[in-house]
């Protein structure tokens, strides 16, 4: 059974661009989480699709967004990059009702230069 | 707002030896919490879990312990081996119709060694 697949491994960037990541879940898994992990700040909780719906956000601001297609794959984007924005992007899928929580993909290195 | 906190950034252990992880949190109404281990430009991958209603899950070489009243767990690992070197979360679950979140501690980075 295939696992989390994230698309590219690794991204280097310019301050001002905007960046698109992709992640493909586990077959049958309908809900997907993107998660920013820094250094500094751990792992923090960027958003969840459910059914093509986002259905939690965390505290980023507006330049995050994500979407969910039909077939459950998700992409994130990030516009008007900033160094700051340099960080593992994760994603993460799950089967509704699990108590294991997620199945994280190998994640997206995004540098901002 | 940090709901969940591993106040420990690195733990060092020799191999053979228990390895004991410590997570605090403040939130009561999380469901479950589990025990993510993560290994340099790879995603966290499952350990273990606990129900926020039991005291104790085992599996293998890893047993949490869930102490509601301190709002504390902790992971051990018994014996370490050179393999569980990684950085290791906690982190909380609450299951709810608005969907599903996992809040994160900071992570423990343990070194077993030889």
């Amino acid at each position: 059974k295939a696992g989390v697949t994230q698309t590219p491994r690794y991204l280097i960037k310019t301050r001002g661009q905007q960046v698109t990541l992709s992640c493909s879940p586990i077959s049958g898994h309908r809900s997907v989480s993107w998660y920013q992990q820094t250094p500094g700040q751990g792992l923090q909780f960027l958003f969840e699709y459910f059914s093509e719906t986002q259905r939690n956000k965390g505290n980023f601001p507006g330049r995050f967004s994500g979407r969910q297609f039909s077939n459950s794959r998700s992409e994130m984007n990030v516009s008007t990059l900033e160094l700051g924005d340099s960080a593992l992007y994760l994603c993460a899928s799950s089967l509704e009702g699990h108590n294991y929580g997620y199945t994280f993909g190998s994640g997206t290195r995004l540098t901002v230069v | 707002d940090q709901q969940v906190k591993q106040n420990s950034p690195s733990l060092s252990v020799q191999e053979g030896r228990i390895s004991i992880l410590n997570c605090d949190y403040t939130n009561s109404m999380f469901d479950y919490f589990l025990w993510y281990k993560k290994y340099p430009a790879e995603g966290p991958t499952f350990l273990i879990s606990i129900s926020s209603i039991k005291d104790k899950n085992e599996d293998g070489r890893f047993t949490v312990f869930l102490n509601k009243s301190a709002k504390h767990l902790s992971l051990h690992i018994v014996p370490s081996q050179p393999g569980d070197s990684a950085v290791y979360f906690c982190a909380a679950w609450k299951v709810r119709a608005a969907g599903n979140k996992l809040t994160f501690g900071g992570g423990t980075r343990v070194l077993v060694k030889p």
